[in-house]
């Protein structure tokens, strides 16, 4: 399994970021697969963002819901991950990771992509 | 929302136990994660279901959970294993971190 976050580097406040995941070695139409979204301001704490599974089911960090859409694209191994109304406190590495309902865990990791605010 | 809480830092000996805590409420009803990054690399899992190994962990390494605190604990330390060490809590509707604690290998 792999997973690779792209989109944009830098971002102006209050637009929206649009990230995708692109992964291979799992479908999300099969269960009990699912991706999850995690960011990491520079020099902090990981905080997770939100998880989507095979069914559509999706969940969000209540801190940032209403902000936060994730959608995916089985045909194309895709997971979209929008947030709006970007702050300067947004700025910091984001991830996608695999995740599966018969573990619990996010494995593996793709290697995040830096997004800054500014 | 939710809040877990690991110390910022634990410093072990080499080929000393060093053992990690995050607590948090209601724990025993939550599936706890641990994931261990070193320095500019992604995350990686090492424990999943409050004691699963995931793929390629040692058995060095192992969690245990009770009602409001989970345990990493690492066995004969080794200063590979010098890293930031994340708790995560998953249940039916979110799947929180903890502020993250740094292993120390001197």
């Amino acid at each position: 399994i792999t997973l690779k976050e792209s989109g944009p580097t830098l971002v102006k406040p209050t637009q929206t970021l649009m990230l995708t995941c692109s992964f291979s070695g799992f479908s999300l139409s099969t269960p009990p697969e699912g991706v999850g979204w995690i960011r990491q301001p520079p020099g902090k704490a990981l905080e997770w963002l939100a998880l989507i599974f095979w069914h559509d089911d999706k969940r969000y960090n209540p801190s940032l819901r209403g902000r936060l859409t994730v959608t995916k694209d089985t045909s194309r191994n895709q997971v979209v991950l929008k947030m709006t109304d970007m702050d300067p406190a947004d700025t910091g590495t984001y991830f996608c990771a695999h995740t599966s309902l018969a573990t619990s865990s996010l494995d593996p990791w793709g290697r995040g992509t830096l997004v800054t605010v500014s | 929302s939710y809040e877990l809480t690991q110390p910022p830092s634990v410093s072990v000996s080499p080929g000393q136990t060093a053992t990690i805590t995050c607590s948090g409420d209601k724990l025993g009803d939550k599936y706890i994660s641990w994931y261990q990054q070193q320095p500019g690399r992604s995350p990686v899992a090492v424990i999943h279901r409050d004691f699963e190994r995931s793929s390629g962990i040692p058995e060095r390494f192992s969690g245990s959970t009770s009602e409001h605190t989970a345990t990493l604990t690492i066995r004969g330390t080794q200063a590979t294993d010098e890293a930031d060490y994340y708790c995560q809590a998953w249940d039916s509707t979110t799947a929180m971190f903890g502020g993250g604690t740094k292993l120390t290998v001197l």
